[in-house]
C-alpha cells in the first residue's frame, strides 16, 4: 500500500524567510499522483497542486514551488518570502488512482511577523 | 454554489449512541471519501466510494458503516463499536479526471 512521510511536525519562520516542507513517498505502481494541500484554521482542506509520476518538471505559481523528484520519492514544498497568511497545516497525499488516497501526517507551518 | 456539505459541524453524543454524519456533494463526483483527522496523525481513510451502490473500507473502517445510494450523498455512521470516536471528520468527493478531492467543512465529533 502507498505511504506518504513527512517528518517535519512543525516548522516556525518569521516572516519573508523562506521554508521546505518535506514530503517523501512509497509506492509500487508507475503511475501515481501526488498533491499538496493546505488546511488553515477553519478547518477546511485547500488544494495546491496535482502532479502525476510521469511529470517531474519543477512547477512555480507565485510564492509555491514544487520540487518532484523520483529518483528520491520526494515531493517538496517551498514557500519563498513566507507570510503570516501561510501559516496554516500542510499535507502531501499520494493517490494510485484507484480512489484510495493517502495522506501523511502534516506540517504544521507557524510565520511569525 | 458547487460543493461539498456536511453537517452537522458541531455534535456531541453519549458513549454508546450511533452517530449519522451527512455528506452531500453537487459537483457530479462519481467519488467520494470518508477521512478521519485526529490531532499529529493527519488524515486517515474511514471509506470510500468509486461509484452509486459499491464502497470500500480504507485503513480505520472498524467501527464505522456507510451506505452511497444515491450519487450526491455519502452518508457516514459512526457505532457504538467505534472505541474511540471524538475527531474530526472530513467528507470529500474527487473529480475522475483530475483526481483532485474537494473537501467539505468537516463534522466535530465529541462522544461524553
Amino acid at each position: 500500500a502507498q505511504k506518504v512521510t513527512q517528518a517535519q511536525t512543525e516548522i516556525s519562520v518569521v516572516e519573508k524567510e523562506d521554508v521546505t516542507l518535506d514530503c517523501v513517498y512509497e509506492t509500487r505502481d508507475t503511475t501515481y499522483y501526488l498533491f499538496w494541500y493546505k488546511q488553515p484554521p477553519s478547518g477546511e482542506l485547500v488544494f495546491l497542486i496535482r502532479r502525476n509520476s510521469f511529470d517531474e518538471q519543477n512547477e512555480i505559481s507565485g510564492r509555491y514551488s514544487w520540487n518532484f523528484q523520483k529518483s528520491t520519492s520526494s515531493f517538496n514544498f517551498t514557500i519563498t518570502a513566507s507570510q503570516v497568511v501561510d501559516s496554516a497545516v500542510y499535507f502531501c497525499a499520494l493517490s494510485e488512482g484507484r480512489g484510495d488516497m493517502r495522506f501523511g501526517a502534516g506540517t504544521r507551518l507557524t510565520v511569525k511577523p | 454554489d458547487g460543493g461539498i456539505t456536511q453537517s452537522p459541524k458541531y455534535l456531541f453524543r453519549k458513549e454508546g449512541q450511533n452517530v449519522t454524519l451527512s455528506c452531500e456533494q453537487n459537483l457530479n463526483h462519481d467519488a467520494m471519501y470518508w477521512y478521519r483527522q485526529d490531532p499529529g496523525q493527519g488524515l486517515r481513510l474511514i471509506y470510500y466510494s468509486q461509484i452509486v451502490n459499491d464502497f470500500q473500507k480504507g485503513d480505520i473502517a472498524e467501527g464505522y458503516s456507510v451506505s452511497r445510494e444515491k450519487k450526491e450523498s455519502f452518508p457516514l455512521t459512526v457505532t457504538s463499536a467505534q472505541k474511540n470516536p471524538t475527531a474530526f471528520y472530513l467528507c470529500a468527493s474527487s473529480d475522475t479526471n483530475t483526481g483532485e478531492l474537494f473537501f467539505g467543512e468537516g463534522s466535530r465529533l465529541t462522544v461524553l
